[in-house]
């Protein structure tokens, strides 16, 4: 049982639409962060959100922290073929074990 | 630029042979962790550390082991090597505190033969 649910395990949409992916948890965690990954590379972090509530912008992506600390969401507007890639999301539990999700494989297509 | 290095990229090993995985990290940081990837699965905590000649289980560590005996360098132990350890092996590192950024190791493929 992985601690940490991401939704979609997979999505494959078409350029320019939108989409959201999310992350659950039955658990509070101090901070949650997402990652992204390449083929052949590792994770690279995108954002940390860290206040309950919290909404942090990277360009087309949008990320939002639950109010309660135990969920997030990842929202890309007008999503583009160089977005393409697995998308992973993350939290610490104690003081130092970092816990990943199952990951979103997401494929935009041109 | 930071850097986490893992010995090999790819890695072919039979049944039974012990085998070891190293991860060297230039970033002077406290933690270090070792996840496997399966499709599916995502990453999935072995052990990590916290500190030098600290560990820590994480979420599967049975058939697993550590060793930190230096600050840069996290090795992971297969003591008797099974194909179902058949993965994609991932090193990180990052500094103590909740919400520091893990750096990650290209990832080693092993396979188990």
């Amino acid at each position: 049982t992985q601690l940490l649910e991401q939704s979609p395990q997979f999505l494959s949409i078409q350029e320019g639409e939108n989409l959201t992916v999310y992350c659950n948890s039955s658990s509070v965690f101090s901070s949650l962060q997402w990652y992204r990954q390449e083929p052949g590379e590792g994770p690279v972090l995108l954002v940390t959100v860290v206040t309950g509530g919290e909404v942090k912008k990277l360009k087309r992506l949008t990320f939002q922290f639950g109010d309660a600390r135990k969920d997030s969401s990842l929202h890309i507007t007008a999503a583009q073929p160089g977005d393409t890639g697995l998308y992973l999301c993350a939290g610490i539990q104690g003081a130092q074990k970092l816990v990943f999700g199952q990951g979103t494989r997401l494929t935009i297509n041109p | 630029d930071v850097k986490v290095t893992q010995s090999s990229r790819y890695l072919v090993k039979r049944t039974g042979e012990k085998v070891f995985l190293e991860c060297v990290q230039d970033m002077d940081h406290e933690n270090m962790f070792w996840y496997r990837q399966d499709p599916g699965l995502g990453l999935r905590l072995i052990y990590f550390s916290y500190d030098v000649k600290m560990k820590e289980k994480g979420d599967i560590p049975e058939g697993y082991s550590v060793s930190r005996e230096k600050k840069e360098r996290f090795s992971l132990i297969l003591e008797s090597a099974s194909t179902n350890q058949t993965s994609m092996y991932l090193c990180a590192s990052s500094f103590r505190g909740a919400g520091t950024e893990a750096f990650f190791g290209q990832g080693t493929r092993l396979t188990v033969v």
